[in-house]
């Protein structure tokens, strides 16, 4: 079973609907993030979490929201999506280190589709 | 700010060339990480290798190797021998901490391609 595993892998949907993404982990990471994909570009970081009580807001967190639900699971929500949220979403964890930055360690992705 | 740039957008290459990616970055922080990840056709993220700044050892692992620079910011990898599965979108990435943060900067990837 897959380390990091994101729910679902492909999600078609239209403009205003609510859609959440989910993301669960085995690693035992505290650490948990959400990132987009656009094609040709790298990841941008949306939200991430230190903890069950810390959420951080990322580079481009308008329009998504996060909840972290326990330390295993983190999800993101668009309350209203529009096309322009159409991407590859990934969930990544990371081990607590204060003196080195552990790797981040990704799902396989979410394919978002909105039209 | 930080900021990660892969200037190769795509390579192609015939197998058994070797390639070599450049990775250049920007940060004011003394104390920080380099990352490579791979992305094969299938989508996932592949963690390769992780060098913190205070290790300028060049690295390597198989066919890999990596040649860390801080005179000229550089990060760069080489595929020795490269073969068709190796074709990949490979992104350099490099994280500084804050407090207890440890975000991720993303470079916009190069696409390497592998023929026969």
């Amino acid at each position: 079973d897959a380390d990091v595993t994101q729910t679902p892998r492909n999600r078609i949907t239209k403009t205003g609907k609510r859609i959440m993404l989910e993301c669960s982990q085995t690693k035992g990471h505290d650490r948990m993030y959400w990132y987009r994909q656009d094609p040709g570009l790298g990841l941008q970081l949306i939200y991430y979490s230190f903890d069950v009580k810390d959420i951080n807001k990322g580079e481009i967190s308008d329009g998504y929201s996060v909840s972290r639900q326990a330390q295993a699971k983190f999800s993101l929500s668009l309350e209203s999506a529009i096309p322009n949220q159409t991407a590859l979403y990934f969930c990544a964890t990371s081990d607590l280190d204060i003196d080195s930055n552990q790797p981040q360690h990704f799902g396989d992705g979410t394919r978002l589709s909105i039209l | 700010a930080q900021k990660v740039t892969q200037a190769q957008t795509e390579i192609s290459v015939v197998e058994k060339e070797d390639v070599t990616l450049d990775c250049v970055y920007e940060t004011r922080d003394t104390t920080y990480y380099l990352f490579w990840y791979k992305q094969p056709p299938s989508g996932e993220l592949v963690f390769l290798i992780r060098r913190n700044s205070f290790d300028e050892q060049n690295e390597i692992s198989g066919r890999y190797s990596w040649n860390f620079q801080k005179s000229t910011s550089s990060f760069n990898f080489t595929i020795t021998a490269s073969q068709v599965v190796d074709s990949a979108v490979y992104f350099c990435a490099l994280s500084v901490s804050t407090g207890t943060a440890s975000k991720l900067t993303f470079g916009t990837g190069t696409r390497l391609q592998v023929t026969l």
